[in-house]
């Protein structure tokens, strides 16, 4: 069984930095893309960051490009989100998923597991 | 970036009925297109990608057609599981990007 399960979120003050993690279980965790994606409270979802199974593809949506850097250890089957200059409109449910692919496409993901979200809460 | 559309916002339909959402793509995304459900305080669920094909698990009563810049989901008789927000999603390029969401209710 597909298991994918955040941790890490919280509530932080504008400005300062915060690390999620997220422990991966049930399936090749080293032959996967993974991925962010964070849905503000009562607000529809938004594709965060990913990463291929071998690092050397990175994505950052532009709202978060600089600031955020998404990471991953293949011998812990971990995914990391490193948030930094944290802004109010970062608040939000943050879940891991994995990166679904069809068969002969390249880096073109839809999302076929998702974790239960981790909650980031930037306010003063 | 690429702006996915969804119609209606809302919709309201009795237990048996057919219901169709639609998703538009600001630009052709051929079918690169997959579509999520999600229960209120839920975790979103694959139910379809490459716009027809239906994920491991899914009810048969969903099905997904379209190519190009216009896609549907149909839910062929409404049960009162499907209340739900629907939304679509394109993976044809970077970054990925969803829909707003529809918001399916049980009369």
């Amino acid at each position: 069984e597909v298991q994918l399960v955040e941790s890490g979120g919280g509530l932080v003050q504008p400005g300062r930095s915060l690390r999620l993690s997220c422990a991966a279980s049930g399936f090749t965790f080293d032959g996967s893309a993974m991925h962010w994606v964070r849905q503000p409270p009562g607000k529809g979802l938004e594709w965060v960051s990913g990463l291929t199974w071998n690092s050397v593809g990175v994505g950052y949506a532009a709202s978060v490009r600089g600031r955020f850097t998404i990471s991953r250890d293949n011998a812990k089957n971990s995914l990391y989100l490193q948030m930094d200059s944290l802004r109010p409109d970062d608040t939000a449910l943050y879940y891991c998923a994995r990166g679904g692919r069809y068969p002969g496409s390249g880096n073109q993901y839809y999302f076929d597991f998702w974790g239960q979200g981790t909650l980031v809460t930037v306010s003063s | 970036d690429i702006q996915m559309t969804q119609s209606p916002f809302t919709l309201s339909a009795s237990v048996g009925d057919r219901v169709t959402i639609t998703c538009r793509a600001s630009q052709s995304i051929n079918n690169w297109l997959a579509w999520y459900q999600q229960k209120p305080g839920k975790v979103p669920n694959l139910l379809i990608y490459q716009a027809s094909i239906l994920h491991t698990g899914v009810p048969s009563r969903f099905s997904g057609s379209g190519s190009g810049t216009e896609f549907t989901l149909t839910i062929s008789s409404l049960q009162p599981e499907d209340s739900a927000t629907y939304y679509c999603q394109q993976y044809n390029s970077y970054p990925e990007t969803f829909g707003q969401g529809t918001k399916v209710e049980i009369k």
